[in-house]
């Protein structure tokens, strides 16, 4: 069954950096565009980034860009979020989750149990 | 800000019928055939119900069912179950390779 497990997550001081991990299994890795979604304590979701199947494309919500780099290990089956310069508006749980579909049309239908980030001094 | 504007919260009784909007623009709800919705449980990973604006999930009971008019998409939950008391996330591509989530509407079963 395909499964999402996130990891890395951890208390950092701001402006400091930490790297997330999502490890896949259960389905062709290299084959799915993923994503990375969080949830602040008491908000709603937000999109942070999202890498195509090949790693070529990526993209990121302005409140990440410049900070934040999306990559992925096909060959480890591993998706990861290098998180720099954080701020104390950075803390959530980091979700990551699977997209199907093409380019930008389709849907998220794994998700991963999330990882907590907490950036503060 | 979120992209998408959802009510913060609905209640309905057991066996009763809610609906959940979702209002965005002609850039995003308006003009994509993929809204999807999700069911987010406290602790839980967050679990795709609809997708392609109406398509339900695999699993997902008929009870839940979505449409979409102009901007606003809706996801309405009929027979209301204890159950299905959790948190729903609209979402829409948004254009420029970014995608936009709803602020999130609590359902409360009472």
């Amino acid at each position: 069954q395909v499964q999402l497990v996130e990891s890395g997550g951890g208390v950092v001081q701001p402006g400091r950096s930490l790297r997330l991990s999502c490890e896949a299994s259960g389905f062709t890795f290299s084959g799915y565009g993923m994503h990375w979604v969080r949830q602040a304590p008491g908000k709603g979701l937000e999109w942070v980034t999202f890498i195509w199947y090949d790693g070529r494309k990526k993209d990121y919500a302005d409140s990440v860009k410049g900070r934040f780099t999306i990559s992925r290990d096909n060959s480890r089956n591993t998706l990861y979020l290098q998180m720099d310069s954080l701020r104390a508006e950075d803390t959530a749980v980091y979700y990551c989750a699977r997209f199907i579909g093409g380019d930008f049309e389709g849907r998220f239908d794994y998700w991963g149990q999330g990882t907590l980030v907490t950036v503060s001094s | 800000q979120s992209a998408l504007t959802q009510p913060r919260s609905v209640s309905g009784s057991p066996g009763q019928s809610v609906t959940i909007s979702c209002t965005g623009s002609s850039s995003d709800v308006g003009g994509s055939n993929y809204v999807s919705w999700y069911q987010h449980l406290p602790g839980r990973a967050p679990k795709l119900m609809i997708y392609d604006v109406s398509k339900r999930s695999s699993g997902v009971p008929d009870r839940f069912s979505a449409s979409k008019s102009g901007n606003t998409a809706s996801l309405t939950i009929s027979g209301l179950l204890a159950e299905d008391e959790a948190d729903y996330y609209c979402c829409s591509y948004v254009g420029s390779y970014t995608w936009g989530f709803g602020g999130g509407t609590k359902l409360t079963v009472l």
